[in-house]
């Protein structure tokens, strides 16, 4: 079963618009970390932000923003006002403590932002 | 300072032969991973190590897959007999401890052809 749940395959949209990409993930451990990546066309993952599963505080950074809730098991991230530099996949990834040795990666949604 | 490096960027090899891909960590990263990544998408683990030794290699698909890390820094992965299924982006990433409480920096890649 995959664990992390990317739907959406692909999304346009057009340069400053908004838009949320959405993870939904499975774990029945109760310590686990989540995760957002950057895969530019260069094609190297770029971190961008961990979540851990006792703070379901939002985040903010910049353009970027972060919803983890985990009623519904769900870490979505947006993005305002999108540029053309934000084109890219993005990746959704969870660890787990009892499986702490390695990442299970969502499909990934590939963003393209239109000028 | 100095990202993960790997090399080759890129492998193209008939079937039936032998490949190594290498990767060199970030300097003091403990921990070394390996994944695959197939077109369109995401990571797949492959193996992982603290130190020197291989703590979980579950992810292999086979046992023409193996990988080491001698001296708990540079690390190679061998492909023997390869495959036309073996062909994909090979991901290295490292980390300062368990992936459960730290990120993962990933390098740029080795992409393998088979052909």
């Amino acid at each position: 079963a995959q664990k992390v749940t990317q739907a959406q395959t692909e999304i346009s949209v057009v340069e400053k618009e908004d838009v949320t990409l959405d993870c939904v993930y499975e774990t029945r451990d109760t310590t686990y970390y989540l995760f957002w990546y950057k895969q530019p066309p260069s094609g190297e993952l770029v971190f961008l932000i961990r979540r851990n599963s006792f703070d379901e505080q939002n985040e903010i950074s910049g353009r970027y923003s972060w919803n983890f809730q985990k009623s519904t098991s769900s870490f979505n991230f947006t993005i305002t006002a999108s540029q053309v530099v934000d084109s890219a996949v993005y990746f959704c990834a969870l660890s787990e403590r009892n499986t702490g040795n390695q990442f299970y990666f969502g499909t990934g949604t590939s963003l393209t932002v239109i000028p | 300072g100095a990202g993960v490096s790997q090399t080759p960027s890129n492998k193209v090899t008939e079937k039936g032969k032998y490949v190594e891909l290498r990767c060199d960590p970030i300097s003091g990263h403990t921990a070394l991973y390996w994944y695959r990544q197939s077109l369109g998408q995401g990571p797949e683990f492959l193996i992982y190590f603290q130190g020197t030794g291989a703590a979980d290699d579950s992810g292999l698909p086979n046992d023409r897959f193996f990988a080491v890390r001698p001296e708990g820094s540079v690390s190679t992965l061998k492909i023997q007999r390869t495959e036309r299924g073996d062909s994909a982006m090979y991901l290295c990433a490292s980390s300062q401890g368990l992936a459960v409480y730290n990120e993962q920096f990933f390098g740029p890649g080795t992409r393998l052809t088979v052909l």
